[in-house]
């Protein structure tokens, strides 16, 4: 199985900041990669997908980049509605697995 | 406008069964595959299982953790899938989410509010 690892598990910031988010998958995965973002109670919403396509209706200040086995998701100034945790999520090949989650608490 | 509704969660004991239902709506159902994910309280996502659409054989895949006990299935004429858990244990306790089958290089776009399945005695 590919194992896919998030890091940081936690992340403290404020509005407007830089936020960067890595994954890491444990062999190559080409740019099947997906980026959730789930707010308590709620089902998980797909920000992006291979590894850097915006999903409509998603702000702009989202993005994703790949490099080799690693990916990034980055929100360029952090608003509000973003404190909530995100999940990688690798679809190259079955099963697909999700990285450990990242939760984006407010300074 | 797409919707799915999960239903069919419950507290059941171990060793018994349940089956989930994923209802949709607003999109042709035969024409996407569905996937089921699940969510342990306090826990990060886990993808349970796979079908693919008709067209495809309808052929399934299942995560490790439940392979063999769990089954997913689809009726296209009631736009319809099916979790099907048999042997339940303690840790399948969890939130169940239905998902369609995204287009255009997405793994799945839209998801169903889930279903809590407690397994306790």
């Amino acid at each position: 199985d590919i194992q896919m690892t998030q890091s940081p598990s936690t992340l403290s910031a404020s509005v407007g900041d830089r936020v960067t988010i890595t994954c890491r998958a444990s062999q190559s995965i080409s740019s099947w990669l997906a980026w959730y973002q789930q707010k308590p109670g709620k089902a998980p919403k797909l920000l992006i997908y291979k590894a850097s396509s915006l999903e409509s209706g998603v702000p702009s200040r989202f993005s994703g980049s790949e490099s080799g086995t690693e990916f990034t998701l980055t929100i360029s100034s952090l608003q509000p509605d973003d404190f909530a945790t995100y999940y990688c999520q690798q679809y190259n090949s079955f099963p697909w697995t999700f990285g450990q989650g990242t939760k984006v608490e407010i300074k | 406008e797409v919707q799915l509704v999960d239903s069919g969660g419950g507290l059941v004991k171990p060793g018994r069964s349940l089956r989930l239902s994923c209802t949709a709506s607003g999109f042709t159902f035969g024409d996407y595959s569905m996937s089921w994910f699940r969510q342990a309280p306090g826990k990060g996502l886990e993808w349970v299982g796979f079908i693919r659409k008709k067209a495809y054989g309808a052929t399934t895949e299942y995560a490790a953790s439940v392979k063999g006990r769990f089954t997913i299935s689809r009726d296209d004429s009631k736009s319809i899938a099916y979790l099907q858990m048999n042997s339940l244990k303690t840790e399948d306790t969890a939130v169940y989410y239905c998902t369609r089958g995204g287009l255009s290089g997405k793994p799945v776009d839209y998801w169903g509010q889930g279903t809590l399945v407690t397994v306790s005695s």
